[in-house]
């Protein structure tokens, strides 16, 4: 079975500093990878998406991530960040499966975004 | 914005009682996932559906069960609710199976 660790629970950064988010899955195939972003009270949000080809996939408001098969990782990164980013972020793999692909998500990175 | 809404938005019931809740999207895609969300867990998928009258159960489907009679509606019934079911339930959709998904605002479930 699939399965996503998110090993950091909580983050703090300063603004304009640098981020990085890490996940880690657990697969059998080529995965499909995603991350989200939850903003208080809200649904989650897709930031980026991997399925296959380049392994650094862009996203929405300036984060990126890179997949790296030899680590099973897929860490999301943002060279600068702003106090919007505060959020809490989840990880998540596609399925392959014979019906509808369920993901399972990690339990997420909660970021704090200091002045 | 994939059109999906979800109601009620909040809801008190009390231990014992059936409740449903209902998701709704607009765009008429295939498959519909129920979440429920709770502190450390994450999202764990309580049931999901690839088609009208199609479903199957995740992870957490125990004291829950789903319906699906039209393309656009899923719903979620908690057949006798109990404390343990306090939770925030999120609907989602997708376009396709292991594609991406796009979620609905959330229902605050409180079981007192």
């Amino acid at each position: 079975a699939q399965s996503v660790t998110q090993p950091d629970i909580h983050i703090t950064v300063s603004e304009g500093a640098s981020l990085e988010l890490r996940c880690n899955y657990s697969y059998g195939a080529t995965p499909y990878l995603f991350w989200y972003v939850q903003s208080p009270g809200q649904g989650l949000q897709l930031l980026l998406k991997y399925f296959s080809g380049d392994t650094l996939v862009q996203g929405i408001k300036g984060f990126e991530a890179e997949f790296k098969r030899s680590q099973s990782s897929f860490n999301l990164r943002k060279p600068s960040v702003h106090w919007s980013d505060a959020a809490e972020y989840f990880c998540a793999v596609g399925a392959e499966d014979t019906n509808a692909g369920k993901s399972t998500f990690g339990d997420g990175t909660t970021l704090t975004v200091k002045p | 914005d994939a059109g999906i809404t979800q109601s009620p938005r909040h809801k008190v019931t009390e231990t014992g009682t059936p409740v449903t809740l209902r998701c709704h999207q607009t765009e008429n895609h295939r498959y519909m996932y129920w979440y429920r969300q709770d502190p450390g867990h994450g999202l764990r998928l309580i049931h999901y559906s690839y088609g009208v009258k199609d479903t199957d159960k995740g992870e957490v489907s125990d004291g829950y069960s789903v319906s699906r009679s039209k393309t656009e509606d899923f719903l979620l019934t908690l057949e006798s609710a109990t404390s343990s079911q306090t939770s925030v339930y999120f609907c989602a959709i997708s376009v396709k199976a292991h594609n991406e998904q796009y979620f609905g605002p959330g229902t605050r479930l409180t079981v007192t």
